[in-house]
């Protein structure tokens, strides 16, 4: 089936650190959706994109939907203990009824 | 507000036994979802319900039934348990299946055990 590449697969930075993660694929995406889950809790959403270019933010939190439609970063600024988790991407190709999950980014901050 | 429930949280089960999983969401929303989670695996969609009275088959459905029992209720069915399903199992719910309504919103989870 079609793939997302969620990378890197696992993070260890310092609090303080800004953070970096991405999803990318070779088809066309109409949506993308960025998730946070906490150990032992589901996934909740963080942010949501629908249009190519678009840029938002929640807080310390930054999630852009790629010029080319196939990719979408996610940033987190002066990252703090309460952002351990696991970051999800999720999206729904051109043409397609549901959405994709990547595999998740893990990430670790050493106080 | 309660969101997307599910019922039981943990559960040991014995090879070839059988349990249902309860889920249930109180956002009125029609399409609704069960996803395993498997380390390294991400999530892994195993059957979904665009809409009261319709199931369709995910990623992994094997080994598994689901039933729609109504717009809130959707639960998920191991007739004969196997290691194999020892996952943490999660139920979510959108407003629709896509477009502008497609983001979904997860429940907390149950943790599965087969031995």
């Amino acid at each position: 089936g079609q793939q997302l590449n969620q990378s890197p697969q696992s993070m260890f930075i310092q609090e303080g650190e800004d953070v970096s993660m991405n999803c990318t694929s070779s088809s066309i995406f109409n949506t993308w959706l960025w998730y946070k889950q906490d150990p032992g809790e589901g996934p909740v959403l963080l942010i949501a994109l629908y249009k190519a270019g678009e840029l938002t933010s929640n807080g310390r939190l930054t999630a852009q939907f790629g010029i080319t439609r196939k990719d979408s970063f996610l940033n987190i600024s002066a990252s703090i203990p309460s952002d351990v988790g696991i970051y999800f991407c999720a999206g729904r190709f051109q043409g397609a009824q549901k959405l994709v999950f990547g595999q998740g980014t893990r990430l670790t901050i050493n106080p | 507000n309660a969101g997307v429930t599910q019922t039981p949280k943990f559960q040991v089960l014995k090879t070839g036994q059988s349990m249902t999983l309860q889920c249930a969401q109180d956002m009125n929303h029609n399409s609704m979802y069960w996803y395993r989670q498997d380390p390294g695996m991400g999530l892994r969609l195993i059957y979904y319900s665009a809409s009261e009275g319709t199931t369709d088959k995910g990623e992994v459905p094997n080994g598994y039934n689901v039933s729609r029992l109504n717009k809130r209720e959707f639960s998920l069915r191991l007739e004969s348990a196997a290691p194999s399903q020892t996952s943490v199992y999660f139920c979510a719910s959108s407003e629709a299946l896509s477009g502008r309504g497609e983001t979904q919103y997860f429940g907390p989870g149950t943790r599965l055990l087969v031995l």
